[in-house]
């Protein structure tokens, strides 16, 4: 298993403004992913972040709107920038240790932007 | 395209059996998870299936049927802590999750 510590749990945020999201994990895993839920709906990938590559973005989310950082296996960054109300939404991120075992979540990140 | 049904809502009393369905259209198939979501927190994982049949964990199965698409999660001896939000989700030929919309579940006494 592994345990994950996302920060900041929740925040309100001004339109045109970044935030930037921490993940830390207990242990070293390869597969890092960062979600999207909208209260009610499916989660949404919006990138995976490999350690020692470049994130790969899902259709309809790009780089520099959502910049990520993985500077080792422990550890990765989400930023939302130049945010505006429709960015409001959970932001997780999860690890898998392996392509067929169960995914692990970080708390979550609830951002409301005004 | 990609796509998993499941049920939005779902009702049942406490004490009881519910069985939560599951049906998946994937571009390939490596296993099926369950996840459960309590409101305002993260998911965490249930169960997983990827040969046909039903697997057992305590008061929770799940069953899985590749050649129908299918799987059911299957709640016994339901307590009002089981009100929750079940998300079902498949590995495709990639490896990547495809997530359903999840089902809300609400125990009644």
């Amino acid at each position: 298993s592994a345990v994950i510590s996302q920060k900041p749990s929740r925040d309100i945020c001004q339109r045109g403004t970044s935030l930037t999201i921490q993940c830390q994990v207990d242990s070293q895993v390869t597969m890092m992913f960062w979600y999207r839920q909208q209260p009610g709906q499916s989660l949404t990938l919006i990138a995976t972040a490999n350690q020692g590559s470049e994130a790969t973005y899902e259709s309809g989310f790009v780089i520099d709107k959502f910049p990520i950082s993985r500077p080792n296996l422990t550890f990765s960054t989400l930023t939302v920038s130049n945010m505006s109300p429709e960015d409001s939404s959970i932001y997780l991120c999860s690890v898998e240790a392996g392509f067929v075992t169960e995914a692990f979540f970080g708390q979550g990140t609830r951002l409301t932007v005004v | 395209g990609q796509n998993i049904d499941q049920p939005t809502e779902m009702t049942a009393t406490e004490g009881a059996i519910v069985q939560i369905n599951c049906t998946y259209q994937t571009s390939g198939f490596n296993g099926l998870f369950w996840y459960q979501q309590h409101a305002g927190e993260a998911p965490t994982f249930l169960s997983y299936n990827v040969l046909d049949g039903l697997e057992e964990k305590g008061r929770f199965s799940s069953f899985l049927s590749r050649s129908k698409g299918y799987s059911y999660l299957l709640l016994k001896e339901l307590q009002m802590k089981d009100s929750a939000s079940y998300l079902c989700a498949v590995k495709d030929s990639n490896y990547q999750l495809i997530w359903g919309a999840g089902t809300k579940l609400i125990i009644k006494p």
